[in-house]
């Protein structure tokens, strides 16, 4: 079935360092979407990627979406504390009685001050 | 802030207890899920509904079941609880289409001794 891999697992970076995440898929999405978990918190919803080679930002987080749109990556630039937690990506996967999201399993920022 | 609760937060319960986790929403939303999550871990989901009377299995086989007898309502149910039973449970709803994001409550964290 489809799987949504996200690499690395972990990332530490000292305050002021850039950092990026990735998201593959083993087949094409129709969308993408990412999430972030603070610690101790719950997932909440960042953006959602459409079109093939579609970029977007959020003030120093900026989302791609792969030509293929079987890939994505978000990238932080120039960290800060408050950047800490797991961030996820999701695609649809299509069963029988509707879709559903499958998440990737995360890639845990801590950040040293 | 999305409005989707779910209580208690935090449940500490003794082996072979039966254990309701309430789940509530009043955004309407059809979609309803239930994720187990370890901290720091991936989201397995283990539950889903896409409406009234509708529910499914999701990809991590899990011994609790669930109901889906009210659009906002969608508890989950542990008939006996066990300490391999011992995580975050954190619930989810979504609008009808697969590019709906989906909207977390703060999850239920039990503990089974």
């Amino acid at each position: 079935g489809q799987q949504v891999m996200q690499i690395p697992q972990y990332q530490h970076v000292q305050e002021g360092e850039d950092f990026t995440t990735y998201c593959n898929s083993s087949t094409t999405l129709s969308n993408i979407q990412w999430y972030k978990q603070r610690p101790g918190g719950h997932p909440v919803f960042l953006i959602q990627l459409v079109k093939s080679g579609e970029v977007k930002k959020q003030k120093r987080l900026t989302f791609q979406f792969g030509e293929a749109k079987k890939n994505s990556s978000l990238h932080i630039t120039a960290t800060q504390t408050t950047d800490v937690g797991t961030y996820f990506c999701a695609g649809p996967r299509w069963k029988t009685s509707g879709s559903r999201l499958t998440f990737g399993e995360g890639t845990q920022l801590t950040v040293n001050p | 802030e999305a409005d989707i609760y779910q209580t208690p937060r935090y449940l500490v319960i003794g082996t072979g207890k039966k254990i309701t986790l309430e789940c509530s929403q009043t955004m309407g939303h059809d979609k309803m899920y239930w994720y187990q999550q370890d901290p720091g871990m991936e989201l397995h989901l283990i539950h889903y509904s896409y409406g009234v009377n509708s529910t499914e299995k999701g990809d991590l086989s899990s011994e609790s079941t669930v109901s889906r007898i009210r659009t906002e309502h969608f508890p989950l149910t542990l008939e006996s609880a066990r300490p391999s039973h011992t995580s975050q449970y954190l619930c989810a709803s979504s609008l009808p289409r697969d590019s709906n994001e989906q909207f977390f409550g703060p999850g239920t964290r039990l503990t089974v001794l």
